[in-house]
């Protein structure tokens, strides 16, 4: 069985520092996907990335960059010089191959940037 | 339409009611997914439609939750009796084709069971 955890529930900084959401998976599969979704205060989910496991390249956009490492399962997301806006809950998720592709969700990190 | 369209987005109802959640997904796609947020909680996968195979019900917390969705298109998620522990934000995502790529989610219906 699939699992996602994010060991951090809360993460507060003050604007421009940066910031590293951790996420750590589990599977059993060979092809799967990760994905990064955000959460603001209007409570709507906001795709941010999805990543094969055939790929392990790190991706940049913008200020965020993502860093996927197999060897440790770990699927971790960076925040450089963060903003207010950037203050939500942000998901980690996992969906395998042969899952029937339902996302599994970690437990989310609530990241609250302060002016 | 150009998003997933969930109604009511706040629903209040005395416990031991029946409520109806409807999802109307993004035309064309062909997978539909209803997943229940509890306050504080990471989202929990309750039910998966993809085309005119039966559906995953593997998610649903018990037999007071059931799901259809008529002619591929418009889901309805049907909560009876319901109960307190019930009160969460029910999400509704689509997507199109297999991978997991292109999830769109709606709002959601916030439900509050009192």
């Amino acid at each position: 069985a699939q699992k996602v955890t994010q060991a951090q529930t809360e993460i507060s900084v003050v604007e421009k520092e940066d910031v590293t959401l951790d996420c750590v998976y589990e599977t059993r599969d060979t092809t799967y996907y990760l994905f990064w979704y955000k959460q603001p205060p209007s409570g709507e989910l906001v795709f941010l990335i999805r990543r094969n496991s055939f790929d392990e390249q790190n991706e940049i956009s913008g200020r965020y960059s993502w860093n996927f490492q197999k060897s440790t399962s770990s699927f971790n997301f960076t925040i450089t010089a963060s903003q207010v806006v950037d203050s939500a809950v942000y998901f980690c998720a996992l969906s395998e191959w042969d899952a029937g592709n339902m996302l599994t969700f970690g437990g989310g990190t609530r990241l609250m940037v302060k002016p | 339409g150009a998003g997933v369209s969930q109604s009511p987005s706040n629903k209040v109802t005395e416990k031991g009611k029946d409520v109806e959640l409807r999802c109307d997904p993004i035309s064309g796609h062909t997978a539909l997914y209803w997943y229940r947020q509890s306050l504080g909680q990471g989202l929990e996968f309750l039910i998966y439609f993809q085309g005119n195979s039966a559906p995953d019900k593997s998610g649903l917390p018990s037999d007071r939750f059931s799901a259809e969705r008529t002619g591929g298109s418009v889901s309805t998620l049907t909560i009876q009796r319901t109960q307190q522990e019930d009160s969460a934000v029910y999400l509704c995502a689509t997507f199109l084709g297999k991978g997991g790529y292109g999830y769109t989610f709606g709002s959601g219906t916030r439900l509050t069971v009192v």
